[in-house]
């Protein structure tokens, strides 16, 4: 039972154009939500993340929107960069309990 | 400050054979966790900590063993590896629940 889904294995953007990666979510009692970033031969790195109390939260280029009707949350990167270029993680949590990840999404930034 | 510290980085075991993978951090963190990564999959929970001396099992723990005899230390136990234990190991620390987590740059294991 995939709880944390995302549905593009890889996304390829233009330089300077908006990275939109997306992540679905089935489990209701979810209330806090990560994205994490990973380049090769490297572990996942924390890159930003969101309450469930809140519907957005921005830092720098990277905001994350969370639509919880949908049980639907993005990560929008602008403008991308090449350096961007990696494997993306969305992760969910529950007060008490332990993160869910979905499959990850290979972004590519093309110069 | 290293972090979060794997070791070894590449490891090959025949069938049947056992090792145990080596995780360090030097944040002080109570929380110590180890995953699995495989294609198509993303980031599966075998094994976590609380705290020194504790361990819980997580979303896949058949096959594996863990000790948390010091607080910086957690150490994943393959006792007879088998072919579908293949994969990229994790470890990541945290210092506290909720909290983001902090991951070593992995393990892989090939078992032939």
């Amino acid at each position: 039972d995939q709880q944390v889904k995302q549905n593009s294995p890889s996304l390829s953007v233009q330089e300077g154009r908006i990275s939109i990666l997306n992540c679905d979510y089935t489990n209701s009692m979810f209330d806090y939500f990560l994205w994490y970033k990973k380049y090769p031969a490297e572990g996942p790195t924390f890159l930003i993340s969101i309450s469930s109390i809140k519907d957005k939260n921005e830092d720098g280029r990277f905001t994350v929107f969370l639509n919880k009707s949908a049980k639907h949350l993005s990560l929008h990167i602008v403008p991308s960069q090449p350096g961007d270029s990696a494997v993306y993680f969305c992760a969910a949590d529950t007060s008490g309990s332990r993160l869910t990840f979905g499959e990850g999404t290979q972004l590519t930034v093309n110069p | 400050n290293a972090g979060v510290t794997q070791t070894p980085k590449f490891r090959v075991l025949k069938t049947g054979q056992s090792m145990t993978l080596l995780c360090a951090q030097d944040m002080n963190h109570e929380y110590m966790y180890w995953y699995r990564q495989d294609p198509g999959m993303g980031l599966r929970l075998i094994h976590y900590s609380v705290g020194e001396g504790t361990t819980a099992k997580g979303e896949v723990p058949d096959g594996y063993n863990v000790s948390r005899l010091k607080k910086q230390n957690f150490l994943l136990g393959l006792e007879s590896a088998a072919p579908s234990q293949t994969s990229v190991y994790f470890c990541a620390s945290s210092s506290q629940n909720g909290s983001p987590l902090h991951f070593g740059n992995g393990t892989r294991l090939t078992v032939t």
